[in-house]
């Protein structure tokens, strides 16, 4: 069946660092796959998304490429921001949304 | 305007009390969702409605009721909940369901059963 598999977290970076969470897929088919965030207290956010292949999805200086080769979609950010301290999801969609465990990111100033 | 509303924000309510969560979106989206979120986990699937037709039920327990009374309004009606279904709840919607579509989400309703 269809699954995503995140990198464990905790993640804590310092304000400025470079981000990257790493999220690869197993699907049947063709699926569209996403970013979504949850800051404290809230529901999820769709960060951003791709929907074929080699496609390169991007919002708020966050960016993910689908990558079938590898079967991956990692989430990266050149300088993070406390403002960016949440939770974030990678999920795919093909019939179904499938969710990864999700990663906290802490970042401190 | 991708935004999901979800009333309340917080609720407290005993085990024999009955409660109703509500969610709205316009967005013209025919599919809605609920799904359960438990502490530093992803969300779980509960229900789908497809075409203001309940499509998918997860086993969930009959004390959770969900209704679509039309294609803009999803309810959760609650009844004799156990306090372990203390959780926060989140309404989604979708342009249809199935295929590679995106979810919008509401921002939830925190649930404690006491």
């Amino acid at each position: 069946g269809n699954s995503v598999t995140q990198m464990e977290g905790p993640v804590t970076l310092s304000e400025e660092a470079f981000l990257t969470i790493n999220c690869t897929y197993t699907a049947t088919g063709y699926p569209s796959l996403f970013w979504y965030v949850q800051y404290p207290g809230e529901g999820l956010q769709l960060l951003l998304k791709a929907t074929k292949a080699d496609d390169k999805g991007s919002n708020k200086g966050f960016e993910a490429t689908y990558r079938k080769e590898t079967t991956s979609f990692h989430l990266e950010k050149g300088s993070v921001q406390v403002s960016d301290s949440a939770v974030y999801f990678c999920a795919l969609a093909y019939n179904d949304m499938r969710f990864g465990a999700g990663t906290r990111l802490t970042v401190k100033p | 305007d991708t935004e999901v509303t979800q009333t309340p924000k917080h609720l407290v309510m005993g085990m024999t009390n009955k409660k109703s969560l509500k969610c709205e979106q316009h967005m013209g989206h025919r599919a809605m969702y609920w799904y359960k979120q438990k502490a530093k986990k992803p969300p779980e699937l509960m229900f789908v409605y497809s075409y203001e037709k309940l499509s998918i039920n997860e086993s969930v327990p009959s004390r959770f009721s969900p209704e679509c009374p039309n294609s803009s309004l999803l309810n959760l009606h609650l009844h004799a909940l156990q306090p372990e279904d203390s959780a926060l709840y989140l309404c989604a919607s979708s342009q249809v369901q199935g295929g590679s579509y995106e979810q919008y989400f509401g921002p939830g309703t925190r649930l404690t059963v006491t």
